[in-house]
């Protein structure tokens, strides 16, 4: 079976400063790796995702995620955070054999002050 | 184009009432999943229709049940409600399978009194 874990509830950052989200991942076969974000009152919006290639991927609103396969992770990062991302990050995988379900992390909120 | 729209957005129903969801996906998508978002369990997947026949089902009771049209559009019903089944449901449509991304809608959050 599949699974996503996101250890951190929360991540508070400074307006200008790195911003990282974690991820780690189980799955049997090769992952498809999603990065969504949920803002208030509303459903979650793609960010990026990996297929296969380059283990850099780089997504929407400048984000990026890098693919670490011996490390099963997919962490999520922008170098330079605005207090608009304060927001809800999911993490997801498919596997490839399962059609469109997607198994999601607990989410990580992200708090940007200025 | 219009992105995926999901009516209600909210609903306030009793125990033991029944309800029905609905979902329109982008135009041209054939695939539409349903979710379950709770601040508890986070979000948990339902179930996924592709060209009106369940592909996929998550692990929920017999009391959620879903169909898709020949049209794409899909419901979702939950019969005898009970107070944990208060949740945001969430719709997703995408255009085909394996890397494609999923468009959500805003989701149609219900409360069970």
């Amino acid at each position: 079976a599949q699974s996503v874990a996101q250890p951190e509830d929360q991540v508070n950052v400074a307006e200008g400063n790195p911003l990282t989200v974690k991820c780690t991942y189980s799955v049997s076969g090769n992952p498809y790796l999603f990065w969504y974000v949920q803002y208030p009152n509303r459903g979650l919006q793609f960010l990026l995702k990996y297929i296969t290639g380059d283990n850099l991927v780089k997504g929407s609103y400048g984000f990026e995620a890098e693919f670490n396969k011996s490390q099963t992770s997919f962490h999520l990062k922008k170098p330079s955070a605005l207090v608009s991302d304060s927001a809800l990050y999911f993490c997801a995988v498919r596997d490839v054999a399962a059609g469109n379900k997607l198994t999601f992390g607990g989410g990580t909120r992200v708090l940007v002050k200025p | 184009k219009a992105g995926v729209t999901q009516t209600p957005r909210y609903l306030i129903k009793t125990r033991g009432q029944q309800v029905t969801l609905s979902c329109s996906p982008i135009s041209g998508h054939r695939s539409v999943s349903w979710y379950q978002q709770t601040p508890g369990q986070g979000l948990q997947f339902l179930f996924e229709y592709f060209s009106e026949t369940q592909r996929n089902k998550g692990n929920f009771p017999g009391r959620f049940s879903g169909r898709q049209f020949s049209n794409s559009r899909s419901e979702m019903n939950v019969s005898t409600l009970e107070l944990g089944d208060s949740a945001l449901y969430l719709c997703a449509s995408s255009g085909g399978q394996g890397e494609q991304k999923l468009f959500f809608g805003s989701g149609t959050q219900l409360s069970v009194l």
